[in-house]
Formats: structure tokens, sequence, C-alpha cells
């Protein structure tokens, strides 16, 4: 069963608005969780993270939200830029240091 | 400081053949970690090395196999090639809980 959802294959968005993408999760074990962006023919880099005990980390630009209650994390990029074009991945860790990733959300910013 | 570094990038192969595809870190991470993203799948984990000297199956490690040669390297050999492993493989290492990827190899199985 996929345990990371992200339910929007895409996104897209005008330049200087805000995006939001959205990751669902149903294991209640999962503790920490980390946003990665990919280029096409590039690995996946590193973006944002936040654990369990907060409910928003902030980094620039980008907002990370976590609601345990609804097992729910989203980011927030404000303002857009077409530079931020790229699949955005979101993961979750448990016991250990494996991470599950969610299936991925295409954000396309539109100058 | 070259981060996390994948050979080759780029690989065709006959079904039934067999290759190792290399990875190798600069940034001393005891755990290293190998994936495989097919499209709409996200990135599945198939083989981890939690330190050197121990690997441990992920999510889908059939049809593969690894080594972690020393604490900089670790290799993904598949034995014999299926066109269901067609996909892009990539290596990633890490300190703690943020993990750091390499730019991946593209592999096609015919």
């Amino acid at each position: 069963d996929q345990q990371v959802k992200q339910n929007s294959p895409s996104l897209s968005v005008q330049e200087g608005r805000i995006s939001i993408l959205n990751c669902d999760y149903t294991n209640s074990m999962f503790d920490y969780f980390l946003w990665y962006k990919k280029y096409p023919a590039e690995g996946p880099t590193f973006l944002i993270s936040i654990s369990s005990i907060k409910d928003k980390n902030e980094d620039g630009r980008f907002t990370v939200f976590l609601n345990k209650s609804a097992k729910h994390l989203s980011l927030h990029i404000v303002p857009s830029q077409p530079g931020d074009s790229a699949v955005y991945f979101c993961a979750a860790m448990g016991s250990g240091s494996r991470l599950t990733f969610g299936e991925g959300t295409q954000l396309t910013v539109n100058p | 400081n070259a981060g996390v570094t994948q050979t080759p990038k780029f690989q065709v192969l006959k079904t039934g053949q067999s290759m190792t595809l290399q990875c190798a870190q600069d940034m001393n991470h005891n755990s290293m970690y190998w994936y495989r993203q097919d499209p709409g799948m996200g990135l599945r984990l198939i083989y981890y090395s939690a330190s050197e000297g121990t690997t441990d199956k992920g999510e889908v490690p059939n049809g593969y196999n690894v080594s972690r040669l020393n604490k900089r390297e670790f290799s993904l050999r598949l034995e014999s090639a299926a066109p269901s492993q067609t996909s892009v493989y990539f290596c990633a290492s890490s300190p703690r809980e943020t993990q750091y990827f390499g730019p991946g190899t593209r592999l096609l199985v015919l």
C-alpha cells in the first residue's frame, strides 16, 4: 500500500503567486518529513524538512506545515519563481533511516 | 567535494546480461542507499547500508544484489537483467535523516 501519497500529479501557478503542494501519509510511526526537488536528468535535491514535534518550519521562500492529527503536510512556496518549476517529492521517515517517498508533483510556474 | 557520484550515466543492456552500477560519496556518511524511480511511482528503495559492512533489503530487492565495498562505495549489481528493470537508478548517502542523492543512472533493458 502507498504509505505516502501526493494526490496531485501536477500544479500550475503564476509567477509571484503562492504554490501549495500537498502530501498525506498513513503510517503514524513516521516522525520526520522531508521535501525534495527534482529537475529533469538530475538527482533529487533536499529542500526542507520538519520533525513531528513541530508544526511549521520555514526557510526563505519555503515553508512546510505538518498536521499530525490529519496526517497531512504541505509545502508553501512564496513567491513562486519560474526556476521553481520541477517535480517535488515528499518523503517520510520512521524508525531506522529509511525514507518512504510519495509519487511526486510536477510544479510549473508560468512567467 | 563531489558529493555523490554514479557511473555510468546511461546504459543499454540486453535481457539476461549482467552489470554493476557504481556509487561513491566523499562526505564521510555512514549510510548509503539505492533507489529506482519509475513514472508515477516516486522513488522506491532497493537496498540500503546503514554502515560499512552491513546491507539490508528495501521495498523492491528482487533481481538485485549490493556490495558495500568500503565507507565510500556502494555498488548495485543486476545478475540477469530483465525489461522490468528498465528504470532510473539513484544512489544516496546520509549522515542522519537527510539523504543526498547522486545524478542517477538511466538503464534500458531490451
